[in-house]
């Protein structure tokens, strides 16, 4: 069946250092949403890619879609403590309205 | 303010009792989610529902069930079937493509 994979699973980083979490899917998606969940917290909606090759920035995080539309990745610059969390990719099922997420990466950050 | 709830925030049951979790939303969103979290892991889907009166079984439906009277309101019961129902659960509504989550149930079964 229609898969999502993240790596890394968890990933450690100083602060000030940058981090990147990929996503692929074993098929072609229409779109890929980006979430985060803070520590204790619930998923909150970050992003959506809709294009082929397609860059979008928010301030320090930048997303991309991978021209085939089959893997995505978040880079963070400059982490800060703030960016602790778990960051989910998810694309559309194949039924109408499911939602298939990743299983997700854990950053810790280290002050 | 618009949004989805979830109560109660933390819950206690004794094993083989069953439980229901309140899931409710104001965003007028047709396509509602259960999905269950364990501890480092990530989110499986246990049931959806895209208009009321309908839903699906997802992944671990299995000791579960649900049901969608009215719009706003999607209760999920844990069942005494669900072998290891110690978990967080999370009630999403979906609009423009986005999922809206609530803020969660942590339920543990003593």
């Amino acid at each position: 069946g229609q898969q999502v994979m993240q790596i890394p699973q968890y990933q450690h980083v100083q602060e000030g250092e940058d981090f990147t979490t990929y996503c692929n899917s074993s098929t072609t998606l229409s779109n890929i949403q980006w979430y985060k969940q803070r520590p204790g917290g619930h998923p909150v909606f970050l992003i959506q890619l809709v294009k082929s090759g397609e860059v979008k920035k928010q301030k320090r995080l930048t997303f991309q879609f991978g021209e085939a539309k089959k893997n995505s990745s978040l880079h963070i610059t400059a982490t800060q403590t703030t960016d602790v969390g778990t960051y989910f990719c998810a694309g559309p099922g194949t039924s109408y309205d499911k939602v298939i997420f990743g299983p997700g990466t854990s950053l810790s950050v280290i002050p | 303010d618009g949004g989805i709830t979830q109560s109660p925030k933390y819950l206690f049951r004794k094993e083989g009792q069953n439980v229901t979790l309140s899931c409710e939303q104001n965003l007028n969103h047709d396509a509602m989610y259960w999905y269950r979290q364990d501890p480092g892991q990530g989110l499986r889907l246990i049931y959806y529902s895209q208009i009321v009166n309908d839903f699906q079984k997802g992944d671990i439906a299995e000791g579960y069930s649900v049901s969608r009277e009215k719009k706003e309101s999607f209760p999920l019961t844990v069942t005494s079937a669900q072998k290891n129902p110690t978990a967080f659960y999370l009630c999403a509504s979906s609009g423009a493509e986005k999922q809206y989550f609530g803020p969660g149930t942590r339920l543990t079964v003593l």
